[in-house]
């Protein structure tokens, strides 16, 4: 079956560091999308990208998917303490669109 | 809005219990989710529903049933709990405008199975 891979598993870096995650796919990717959950929280949508290489930012995140259509990553420029959480990607599960497969995660930790 | 609102927040079974989990939404969404989350193993889908009376099964859909008699709620039961389920339970919505739309997670159950 699809499987959608995430690396690292775990992050942690000096505030002020830049920070990525990488996400790879088994198979093409109509669309990803990108959510984080904050320590005890739920996760939150953050983007969807849809277009072959495709790049999006948000403030210090920059989103990018693939040209191929089966990667993508988020990169985190001058981390804070605010980014702490795990990053998750999930792309649409083969066979349909009403559901999707979640990478395992990755988890960023900031130091002070 | 309240969004996405789940029922209990937390729970502490025996082996055994049963109970049910309940997710409620208020943006008319079609399409709801039940997922797990366990340590390393990111979120796995439960069971998910497309609209109401209507349920599918998920990637680890044993030892769990769902009910959508209502489009804004999603049931989620246990008929004999065990440990293996000891996890935090989300509940998500989705709009399904027949594309992959943006999920709309709830804050989450934990659930402790002894």
């Amino acid at each position: 079956g699809q499987q959608v891979m995430q690396i690292p598993q775990y992050q942690h870096v000096q505030e002020g560091e830049d920070f990525t995650t990488y996400c790879n796919s088994s198979t093409t990717l109509s669309n990803i999308q990108w959510y984080k959950q904050r320590p005890g929280g739920h996760p939150v949508f953050l983007i969807q990208l849809v277009k072959s290489g495709e790049v999006k930012k948000q403030k210090r995140l920059t989103f990018q998917f693939g040209e191929a259509k089966k990667n993508s990553s988020l990169h985190i420029t001058a981390t804070q303490t605010t980014d702490v959480g795990t990053y998750f990607c999930a792309g649409p599960t083969s066979g349909g669109y009403q559901k999707v497969t979640f990478g395992i995660g990755t988890k960023l930790q900031v130091i002070p | 809005n309240a969004g996405v609102t789940q029922t209990p927040k937390f729970r502490v079974l025996k082996t055994g219990q049963s109970m049910t989990l309940l997710c409620a939404q208020d943006m008319n969404h079609e399409y709801m989710y039940w997922y797990r989350q366990d340590p390393g193993m990111g979120l796995r889908l439960i069971h998910y529903s497309v609209g109401e009376g209507t349920t599918a099964k998920g990637e680890v859909p044993d030892g769990y049933n769902v009910s959508r008699l209502k489009k804004q709620n999603f049931l989620l039961g246990l008929e004999s709990a065990a440990p293996s389920q000891t996890s935090v339970y989300f509940c998500a919505s989705s709009f399904g405008t027949g594309r992959t739309d943006t999920q709309y997670f709830g804050p989450g159950t934990r659930l402790t199975v002894l």
